[in-house]
């Protein structure tokens, strides 16, 4: 695609609820990030992968975050049992395979975890 | 662990005028800096990438400059304008691959 897209664009739920956020990302883009980010803070890593494989969740919060890309393109970023604290901007990232890429953003998904 | 920050925190000047937002960061152990531009409520843009073995990169009216030793970047504006209004956020790459974000600094130009 043209940019890096993420659905749903905004997300409501009840606590206790599962939640699953999509990432499609630039196409031929080998590396693909998660973020999270509150509001007047810059963004805060939580995950990344390269092709299908998670190089990195240090930054997941705890075992109820969990992702996937199981075909190296579309991720998924599903929370279970949401709590109140998980609502956020929750934004995805790719580029090019390499350290030495640009990092191209989707819009995000604002979640509202009530 | 990497720490990013960035000061001021917010700053408004007159159109017209040149300004430098700063970076640091704590370990100087990175691949590259990034700088990215955030509008309010939209998603974020990059600027300018610059890797470690450089010490600048420039596009436009921007200017970014990388001192890995003392763990510091800027990002320089020549004759701001209203446009340029916006959160400018910086990131660097560890060796790691994680990519950690500074705060930003809340950018406001005055007509």
């Amino acid at each position: 695609g043209a940019g890096v897209s993420q659905s749903p664009r905004y997300k409501v739920t009840k606590r206790g609820q599962d939640v699953a956020l999509r990432c499609d990302p630039i196409s031929g883009h080998v590396s693909l990030y998660w973020y999270r980010q509150a509001l007047g803070q810059g963004p805060e890593f939580l995950t990344y992968f390269n092709y299908e494989a998670q190089q990195d969740k240090s930054g997941l919060p705890n075992d109820r975050f969990s992702a996937e890309r199981p075909e190296g393109s579309i991720s998924t970023l599903t929370i279970q049992r949401t709590e109140q604290r998980d609502s956020a901007m929750y934004r995805c990232a790719s580029s090019l395979a390499g350290r030495n890429e640009k990092l191209f953003f989707g819009s995000g998904t604002q979640l509202s975890v009530l | 662990k990497q720490e990013v920050t960035q000061i001021p925190a917010a700053l408004s000047v007159p159109e017209g005028e040149n300004l430098v937002l700063n970076c640091s960061f704590t370990d100087s152990a990175i691949y590259n800096l990034q700088w990215f531009r955030q509008d309010p409520g939209k998603g974020l843009t990059s600027l300018l990438l610059i890797q470690s073995s450089q010490r600048e990169q420039t596009s436009g009216r921007l200017n970014a400059s990388l001192d890995k030793s003392s763990g510091r970047s800027t990002l320089y504006i020549a004759a701001s304008q209203p446009g340029d209004s916006a959160t400018y956020l910086c990131a660097v790459i560890s060796s790691a691959s994680k990519i950690i974000f500074g705060s930003g600094t809340r950018l406001s130009i005055r007509p």
